[in-house]
């Protein structure tokens, strides 16, 4: 079946502008996580949601992130008034439930460039 | 503070040799382990994982090492393989309730012909 989609794959804008980042889970999983790869940093925790819930946010870096989901599906990741350090890999993945024993499938990721 | 310690960085094994990746971590109240395999252009994917009632798990080529005293636990890969080269992650969490991963740096994994 379909897994997770993310879009766009790659993403080029000029600092100071937003940028929104889509992510489509796999059909049924409640849970959606988002993080952040950046080279040689690993898989940074950002924000995760229950349904349309997100009840920690607390790996957001700064005000300027946040992120919303909607009909329990689809997520959006809104970067305002983007920086060169936000320049990453941001990766979405989706799982049945939130409890680790259920495996997070992820994404290919968008691929931010911050110029 | 970084929760999870991955070493090393990047490893070059010779095809058919053993990679050999290892990791630590701090909070005792992780207890779910899993190891990640990404490819270049791709998302993480679940490769196996361990729960600390055992100290050692088996999936085909791929085994995890547990070591609950000293806080560690590793991933060999025997009979390397060239489509092995890949990028390796370990993480830990809590296996209750909501529980995030906590993911290491990652070791760049080529396998030589």
């Amino acid at each position: 079946g379909a897994g997770v989609s993310q879009s766009p794959s790659n993403k080029v804008t000029e600092k100071g502008k937003d940028v929104e980042l889509r992510c489509d889970p796999i059909s049924g999983h409640t849970a959606l996580y988002w993080y952040r790869q950046s080279l040689g940093q690993g898989l940074e925790f950002l924000i995760y949601f229950q349904g349309n819930s997100a009840p920690d946010k607390s790996g957001l870096p700064s005000d300027r992130f946040s992120a919303e989901r909607t009909g329990g599906s689809v997520s959006t990741l809104t970067i305002q008034r983007t920086q060169q350090e936000d320049s990453a890999v941001y990766l979405c993945a989706s799982s049945l439930y939130t409890s680790a024993s259920y495996e997070q499938y992820f994404g290919p990721g968008t691929r931010l460039t911050v110029t | 503070q970084q929760q999870v310690k991955q070493s090393p960085q990047s490893l070059i094994v010779q095809k058919g040799g053993i990679s050999i990746i290892n990791c630590a971590y701090e909070n005792t109240a992780f207890d779910y382990f899993p190891w990640y395999q990404q490819f270049p252009g791709k998302g993480p994917a679940l490769l196996i994982a361990i729960r600390p009632d055992v100290s050692e798990k088996k999936e085909g080529r791929f085994t995890i090492s547990f070591n609950k005293s000293a806080k560690q636990f590793s991933l060999h890969i025997m009979d390397s393989q060239p489509g092995d080269s890949a990028t390796y992650f370990c993480a830990a969490s809590r296996d209750s309730g909501y529980s995030t991963l906590t993911f290491g740096k990652g070791t760049m994994l080529l396998v030589s012909p």
